[in-house]
């Protein structure tokens, strides 16, 4: 069965630091591109890195800096490391794949997700 | 950056009612658009790539149109299971795939 599951959630102070994993089954981590999209609360999608396939890494502007997103081939596990944690990073974070389909180049959508993982940065 | 807007962002119907939602670019992204749908507690769902391709597995009753600047989702005839948030993408930027605000659809 295809699936992303995440892990590594949960209550951080302001200026900590955390690091999230996601799992893959079903498909090759490193094959593909991955990414990572947050959602605040009650709020919209946000999307906050991603990962191609060669190891070229990008990142949403209110992240550069703080956050390293990466992987582990042996593993078939993609990260997200956060660090200089701030109350506006609470949010739920998932895992997806950016697919490419067999007749194109570009991304086309994310087409699998995780369950999501909670991170709440309070003191 | 590219910014998406939708509208409406709230909008009550009824099961069997035609339902269409409006994603607007802030500059043509071509055809590079995603719609999703995400129920509460869960992780958005890919319906539509390419402004209008179906993905697998999605019902019929899904349809996306536009390219450019401007796009619509249309839903035939609502179900009950179709009550959800849905959200369009922008793929053109492989920077930032910005998402749009999301418009819930709720029971009238």
């Amino acid at each position: 069965e295809v699936q992303l599951v995440a892990s590594g959630g949960g209550l951080v102070q302001p200026g900590g630091s955390r690091r999230l994993s996601c799992a893959a089954s079903g498909f090759t981590v490193s094959s593909n591109y991955m990414t990572w999209v947050r959602q605040t609360p009650g709020k919209g999608l946000e999307y906050v890195s991603i990962i191609y396939s060669a190891g070229s890494t990008y990142y949403a502007d209110s992240v550069r800096g703080r956050f390293t997103i990466s992987r582990d081939n042996s593993k078939n596990t993609l990260y997200l490391q956060m660090n200089t944690l701030r109350v506006e990073d609470t949010a739920v974070y998932y895992c997806a794949r950016a697919w490419v389909p067999v007749d194109s180049y570009k991304v086309e959508g994310f087409d699998i997700w995780g369950q999501g993982t909670l991170v709440t940065v309070s003191s | 950056d590219i910014q998406l807007t939708q509208s409406p962002s709230f909008l009550s119907a009824s099961v069997g009612d035609r339902v269409t939602i409006t994603c607007r670019a802030s500059q043509g992204i071509n055809t590079y658009l995603a719609w999703y749908q995400q129920k509460p507690g869960k992780a958005p769902k890919l319906l539509i790539y390419g402004a209008s391709t179906l993905q697998s597995g999605v019902p019929s009753r899904f349809s996306g149109s536009g390219s450019g600047t401007e796009f619509t989702l249309t839903i035939s005839s609502l179900q009950p299971e179709d009550f959800a948030t849905y959200y369009c993408q922008q793929l053109e930027n492989y920077l930032t795939f910005t998402f749009g605000p999301g418009t819930k659809v709720d029971v009238k």
